[in-house]
This record gives C-alpha cells, structure tokens and sequence, in this order.
C-alpha cells in the first residue's frame, strides 16, 4: 500500500526559506519510472502543479516558480525534500505530495498525502 | 503552458440527478493524459479518472469520462449524498501539469 505524509512547518516568515518533506511508503525513488510531485492550493483556491523529481533524478519545475524551488530526493530515507526561497503572504496554503508511475496509467498522480499547511506571516 | 478552462464554475444539482462538467484545454491536449479529481472540504484530492476516460480503482462506475473534439467531459450518472464535491481536471502529459480551476458541485 502506498502512503505518502507531508511535513514542515505551519508558520514562516515573509522572505524566509520554507522546507517541505514528503515521506513515503509502498514504493521505491529507485525504481524505473516512479516520480513524486508537489502540488499546493491555496485557501479557497486551485491546485496548482509546482514540481516533480524522478528516479533517475530528472526534475521538473513549474515555470512560474522556477527559481525560488528546488526538489531533491534521498531514497535511501524515503524522502523528496522542497524548497521554497523568499516566501511571501501568496505562498499561504496546503501543500501535497503525490505519487506516479510512468508505466501505470500514462503516469497519473495517483495517490496523494493528506498535504500539510503553511502559513506565510509576519 | 496549457491552460484548462472548466465549466461551470459551480453546478448545483438534487441527488439522483445527472450532472456533466467540462474542461476545454487552450491547446491540443493528448487524451491519454487527461485526470480528473475530486476534492472534499479538508481532503485531499482522490484520484477518479485517468487519461480521460479510465476510471481509478475503487471509483464506482456512475462516474465516467470522455472525450468530444478537443473537449473532455466528466458524468456522473446518478448522484449520491457523497458525491457533492469540488472537481479538478489536470493534463499530465508534460511539464508544466495545470490543472482546471475546479467546479463546484453543491446541493440544490
């Protein structure tokens, strides 16, 4: 069964550098075609996609954000790390990981952790 | 980027009823890479169909999705108490992977 748990702090400061922790369970970063992603939402709001990191450590950024995120992995822990430089008040939301598969179902994210929420605040 | 435009905003419906939500992609987006999702106040985001019309496991089969032209449509045929919800789709086929922003389905 695959589970994935989100964590991190609830409450950071406006221009401070905000690390997430996604820990998971059910799958290994080293097997061909896996994938975790980090998709956030922020309150009453849509999701919005902002990066994945694969097994082969190939990673991908949401264009808007690119430069103020940085995805990283340690499979050895079961555990992909993102963060997030010179948060502002805009970055205030619920933040998830998520699972794929290349080879399952064209690579849907599949399962998701229950998501972890910040707080950007002075 | 694509941008996916769902409609309508919010959808509000009697249980039993039928109810037909919809995203049209800005561009060209390949079928096989289209998601819909479900979201309940609180929750996260549970998985219903895949590259646009295979459903996830566990997804009762009231709930469909198809493709028309560059169209995609999610239909859930019968409501259920339960199925009032916030639905999101998303393509997935390559970065970035934008999702739709949401239709609220509520009570009538």
């Amino acid at each position: 069964q695959i589970t994935l748990q989100e964590s991190g702090p609830t409450l950071v400061k406006p221009t401070q550098t905000l690390t997430l922790t996604c820990t998971f369970s059910g799958f290994s970063l080293s097997t061909s075609g896996v994938g975790v992603g980090w998709i956030r939402q922020p309150p009453g709001k849509a999701l919005e996609w902002l990066a994945v990191i694969y097994w082969n450590d190939d990673r991908s950024y949401n264009p808007s954000l690119k430069g103020k995120l940085t995805i990283t992995k340690d499979t050895s822990r079961n555990q992909v790390a993102l963060t997030m430089t010179n948060v502002d008040p805009v970055d205030t939301g619920t933040y998830y990981c998520a699972h794929r598969r290349i080879q399952i179902w064209r690579g849907v994210f599949d399962i998701w952790g229950r998501g972890t929420r910040v707080t950007v605040s002075s | 980027e694509i941008v996916l435009t769902q409609s309508p905003g919010t959808l509000s419906l009697s249980p039993g009823e039928r109810a037909t939500l919809s995203c049209r992609p800005s561009q060209t987006v390949n079928s096989n890479y289209l998601a819909w999702y479900q979201q309940k106040p609180g929750q996260a985001p549970r998985l219903l169909i895949y590259s646009a019309t295979g459903r996830a496991t566990g997804i009762p089969d009231r709930f469909s999705g198809s493709e028309s032209g560059t169209d995609f449509t999610l239909t859930i045929s019968r409501l259920e108490p339960e199925d009032f919800a916030v639905y999101y789709c998303q393509h997935y086929g390559s970065s970035p992977f934008t999702f739709g922003q949401g239709t609220k389905l509520e009570i009538k």
